[in-house]
């Protein structure tokens, strides 16, 4: 069964460093794109970058490059997604997904979610 | 970079009724359009891909149509568990981009 399971919500001041994890089952880590997907609150989704772990290979959205990081360990089957200095407006949910092509590109399972929450 | 744009944004409908969204590309993506569900808490689930292609284990109320700048998503027969949040994505270029979304709810 393929599983993408995210680590858990965090709350963060302005200015802190975040890295949130996706560990993958079910399926050969190295062997397909994964991606992350940001939604802020009772908005709609934004494609923010994928990596393919096979070779670390990294694409990333104009808009979220620089911005974030996007990497991914083979030992672990773990994918990551991180900021070093985190904004209030990165406050939103952000989805891990199996990136699969299949007659087309499409996400086709994903992960929970992880809640970042910035404050001060 | 592609804008999506879904309409409506928001829909009412009642349980049985047909109901279409639609999805238009700034330019031509071909076929490289897929349809997810979203539930309020939960995470997207996938539904049609390549722009008519239903994905195992979808309903078969579901259906997808389109090509080049134009797609839409039907629902045949409205069922309770429909009532969800709907988004389209390209997958024709980089960024992969979604349409802002369609909220679908109970008249």
């Amino acid at each position: 069964e393929v599983q993408l399971v995210q680590s858990g919500a965090e709350v963060k001041k302005p200015g802190e460093s975040l890295k949130i994890s996706c560990k993958v089952s079910g399926y050969s880590f190295t062997s397909y794109w994964i991606g992350w997907v940001r939604q802020m609150p009772g908005k709609g989704l934004e494609w923010m970058g994928i990596i393919y772990p096979g070779d670390s290979d990294t694409r990333y959205s104009p808009s979220f490059q620089g911005q974030v990081t996007i990497s991914a360990d083979k030992s672990s089957s773990t994918a990551y997604l991180q900021w070093s200095s985190l904004k209030a407006s990165d406050t939103a949910m952000y989805y891990c997904a199996r990136w699969y092509q299949g007659g087309g590109w499409y996400f086709d399972y994903w992960g929970q979610g992880t809640l970042v929450t910035v404050s001060s | 970079d592609i804008q999506m744009t879904q309409s409506p944004s928001s829909l009412s409908a009642s349980v049985g009724d047909r109901v279409t969204i639609t999805c238009r590309a700034s330019q031509s993506i071909s076929s490289y359009l897929t349809w997810y569900q979203q539930k309020p808490g939960k995470a997207p689930k996938l539904l049609i891909y390549a722009a008519s292609n239903l994905e195992s284990g979808v309903p078969s109320r579901f259906s997808g149509s389109g090509s080049g700048t134009e797609f839409t998503l039907t629902i045949s027969s409205l069922q309770p568990e429909d009532f969800a949040g709907y988004h389209c994505q390209q997958s024709y270029s980089t960024p992969y981009t979604f349409g802002q979304g369609t909220k679908l709810e109970i008249k």
